[in-house]
Order: C-alpha cells, then sequence, then structure tokens
C-alpha cells in the first residue's frame, strides 16, 4: 500500500464548478500537507501549506485537513479554464525533508 | 518570493555526454535542496538530497557516480548525469527549502527536459 493515495483521475468540470480534489494517507507521522499545482512540462508550484487539521482558505482554494481520518482535500471555487493542470498532493513527516507526493490528478476546466 | 530557476529548460544530446543542470534559489538561501525526476503522466521520484558543504544522500536505486551532486552554496546546487544515455531521458526537477526554518515548504524550479538520442 502507498503511503499517500491519489484519484489520478482524469476530472473534467465546466467552467464554475467547485472542484473536489484528496488525498489519503497512511502514515500518522505525516505533520505537514502541500497542495502543488503543475501545468504541463513546468515544475509544481505550492498552492497551499497547512499543518492542523481545519479549513485554510487562499482566494478560490480551500485546503481541508482531517489527521484523525487520515484524510485532505482541495476545494477550487468558481473553476476557471487556466485551472486546468495536474494537481498534486505532498506530505512531510515532522523533523524530516522528504516529500511524500500523491500520484497527481490531472483537471480540465472545460469553457 | 521563494523562487527557483532551474538552467536549462531544455538539453537535447548525444550519447555520451555528460550534462549539468543548475538549480539557484533567487531570493532565499538553502541548506537543503533536492533533486526529483519525472516521467510521463507520473508523480515525482526522488533522487538525492543535496546538502549545503556536505555529500548528498541518494535515495535506493540512484546511482551516486551516475549523478553527481554539488551543494557549494546556499544558493546552488547542481546536477550532473555523466555519459548520459537514453534511458536517462527525463524530466529532472529541483527543489529547496528556506534555511533555518524546517517547517518551511519546499519550492521547486520549472524543471529540466534532457532528451538523449
Amino acid at each position: 500500500q502507498k503511503e499517500v493515495e491519489q484519484d489520478p483521475g482524469p476530472l473534467s468540470v465546466p467552467e464554475g464548478a467547485i472542484v473536489s480534489l484528496n488525498c489519503t494517507y497512511s502514515n500518522s507521522a505525516f505533520q505537514y500537507f502541500m497542495w502543488y499545482r503543475q501545468y504541463s512540462r513546468k515544475g509544481p508550484e505550492l498552492l497551499m501549506y497547512t499543518y492542523s487539521s481545519g479549513n485554510k482558505e487562499d482566494g478560490r482554494f480551500t485546503a481541508q485537513v482531517d489527521k484523525s481520518s487520515k484524510y485532505i482535500s482541495l476545494f477550487i471555487r468558481d473553476s476557471q479554464p487556466s485551472d486546468s493542470a495536474t494537481y498534486l498532493c505532498a506530505m512531510e513527516k515532522g523533523g524530516a525533508n522528504n516529500l511524500f507526493f500523491g500520484t497527481g490528478t490531472r483537471l480540465t476546466v472545460i469553457p | 518570493g521563494a523562487v527557483v530557476s532551474q538552467h536549462p529548460s531544455r538539453v537535447i544530446c548525444k550519447s555520451g555526454t555528460s550534462v549539468k543542470i543548475e538549480c539557484r534559489s533567487l531570493d532565499f538561501q538553502a541548506t537543503t535542496m533536492f533533486w526529483y525526476r519525472q516521467f510521463p503522466k507520473q508523480s515525482l521520484m526522488l533522487m538525492a538530497t543535496s546538502n549545503e558543504g556536505s555529500k548528498a544522500t541518494y535515495e535506493q536505486g540512484v546511482e551516486k557516480d551516475k549523478f553527481l551532486i554539488n551543494h557549494a552554496s546556499l544558493t546552488l546546487s547542481t546536477l550532473t548525469v555523466t555519459s548520459a544515455h537514453p534511458e536517462d531521458s527525463s524530466f529532472y526537477i529541483c527543489s529547496a527549502k528556506p534555511q533555518g526554518n524546517s517547517n518551511q515548504p519546499q519550492h521547486f524550479g520549472d524543471g529540466t527536459r534532457l532528451s538523449i538520442l
């Protein structure tokens, strides 16, 4: 079993829809949770970085962490065609540097 | 802030050539930088952790004599793919973590697409 599970999609939604992206994990040692957006042929771009359980909002993006269920989510409101990309969840154990990535979910927002 | 620059963005060369890729943190200092490899439609695979002033730590299965890493300053790490062969063709991405606070996230460069003919 992988330490981080993420549905690879692909996911297609109409413009303006609310998008929900999810990851589950098995190791309770993970303490830091990130969402990266990666456009084709580009490096990952940090979108959200959270530590504690709960919600964190930044513009149209909301990151949600539920440590008791070992489940994290990224919500995108009012999705735009420019949001079309691969979204990677990533996690880090406290005191260590290694990132554990999900496989990435490929999102297409249709105009 | 937290910009990581990677150069070159694209390399096409003949088999047997050695290729050097640079990773620079532009607006912060990074004690630790990371090198990843990504195959099409797959996630990032960590190759090695580069520590300023000391030897890199390689992941299992990564040949350290094949992938030479140098982290000579707090803003620069280099990856040299020695005697590259077609199977080394891939997308190589570096990341850097700001110095001081270990709870900072990694910031990524834009990657180098390496094609060996």
